[in-house]
């Protein structure tokens, strides 16, 4: 069975600190796709980012970078100089032809 | 293409009486997928079609619940009997073939049962 854990429940900076949120997964395939998405308040789930399993190079992308370990099952994703925009709900994600959703992990960020 | 469209985008309704609410995926897209998020967690799977096909059901889709995706356009689903812990955001959500293709959501119905 697929299972993500976020184990952060809520996070509040203050604009321009840098964000890490947590996310642990549990799959038997060998295969498999990472995902982060974002919950704005208007409810709209956003994708931000995507990683496969056989490619462990961390990467940036603007303000985002994320971090792939397999040997500890995690993947965290970073903000870099959050915005008071950045405030949402962030989802960890871990799909089978369907995605298993962590609980999220609520970012407040204050001017 | 404006992206995944949901209606109503909310809806109150009596116990015991039934509800359906309607999905728009993104047009190219051959696969649609149903969950549903209670405040506080995240969304849990209810089912997924590849086309007209449904390819797989969670067990907790009861047999209150039922979706419908004909000529794999816009789906449907149907709620029975509605209880109050039915209450809840409905999401749907579309993608091309593939896991690692990301799915694209729409805004939700948000159920209320009073």
């Amino acid at each position: 069975a697929q299972k993500v854990t976020q184990a952060q429940t809520e996070i509040s900076v203050v604009e321009k600190e840098d964000v890490t949120l947590d996310c642990v997964y549990e799959t038997r395939d060998t295969t498999y796709y990472l995902f982060w998405y974002k919950q704005p308040p208007s409810g709209e789930l956003v994708f931000l980012i995507r990683r496969n399993s056989f490619d462990e190079q961390n990467e940036i992308s603007g303000r985002y970078s994320w971090n792939f370990q397999k040997s500890t099952s995690s993947f965290n994703f970073t903000i870099t100089a959050s915005q008071v925009v950045d405030s949402a709900v962030y989802f960890c994600a871990l799909n089978d032809y369907k995605l298993s959703f962590g609980a999220g992990t609520t970012v407040t960020v204050r001017a | 293409d404006t992206g995944v469209s949901q209606n109503p985008r909310h809806k109150i309704t009596k116990r015991g009486q039934n509800v359906t609410f309607r999905c728009d995926p993104i047009s190219e897209h051959n696969r649609l997928y149903w969950y549903r998020q209670t405040l506080g967690q995240g969304p849990e799977f209810l089912t997924y079609f590849q086309n007209e096909a449904q390819l797989e059901k969670s067990r907790l889709l009861s047999d209150r619940f039922s979706a419908e995706r004909p000529k794999g356009s816009f789906s449907t689903l149907e709620i029975q009997r509605t209880e109050q812990g039915d209450s809840a955001m409905y999401l749907c959500a579309s993608s091309l073939e593939g896991r690692d293709t990301e799915a694209f959501f729409g805004q939700g119905t948000r159920l209320t049962v009073v």
